[in-house]
């Protein structure tokens, strides 16, 4: 089976620009978390998309949003680029097994190095 | 608010030595705790897991973790390292915290390995 991947892997962009990141689960999974991780503040979770519903949110601002699509693959949008934005954003996949969300176990893609200049 | 403690920021251990890593969280409530693993270069995977049952939990490449629960403690061990275990270890809480739509993981900082041969 083919794991989670993400697209694209290495972006640059510049303040005030926008951006998309892509994520597709692996297949049968139907949720989707997202991830942005720094050296400073490790992994912090930005939102999980369920059956094209957000199910979750972190403590972002508005200008990080994201959606799912009807066949679970995800994309994530930052609008208004800030310095502060550039890190690793990762995706992860779960498979909800039991109609809980306590016993996924998440699996993640390789990630987007979002670098702002 | 909930968190997620990982005691040491960088262990530098020589090969054949024997590793524990402390992981404390900060919830009341039901949780499944996890360990991962970023090896350089590579995707973040898991390396062990504790739902229930038996709190002394096995996971891959012979690691393993002990879940106590009335010290909230989750910490990770390993007999003895070699070089290949040079990675950053990531302990994570799956909990469901108050206005949220389900679970969430949440990870500490992470512990960065290095192992001299």
């Amino acid at each position: 089976k083919a794991g989670v991947t993400q697209t694209p892997r290495y972006l640059i962009k510049t303040r005030g620009q926008q951006v998309t990141l892509s994520c597709s689960p692996i297949s049968g999974h139907r949720s989707v978390s997202w991830y942005q991780q720094t050296p400073g503040q490790g992994l912090q979770f930005l939102f999980e998309y369920f059956s094209e519903t957000q199910r979750n949110k972190g403590n972002f601002p508005g200008r990080f949003s994201g959606r799912q699509f009807s066949n679970s693959r995800s994309e994530m949008n930052v609008s208004t680029l800030e310095l502060g934005d550039s890190a690793l954003y990762l995706c992860a996949s779960s498979l909800e097994k039991s109609g809980t969300s306590l016993y996924n176990e998440q699996f993640f893609g390789p990630g987007t190095r979002l670098t702002v200049l | 608010a909930q968190s997620v403690s990982q005691h040491n920021h960088h262990v530098i251990l020589s090969e054949a030595a024997s590793l524990e890593l402390g992981c404390n969280y900060s919830y009341g409530g039901t949780v499944n705790l996890f360990w991962y693993v970023q090896y350089p270069g590579q995707h973040l995977q898991l390396l062990l897991k504790y739902f229930s049952g038996d709190p002394l939990v096995k996971g891959i490449k012979g690691f393993e973790a002990e879940f106590i629960k009335s010290k909230f403690s989750f910490n990770l061990r390993k007999p003895s390292v070699q070089w290949s275990d040079t990675a950053e270890y990531f302990c994570a809480v799956n909990a469901h915290y108050s206005g949220a739509g389900s679970y969430q993981l949440t990870f500490g900082k992470g512990t960065k390995l290095s192992v001299i041969p």
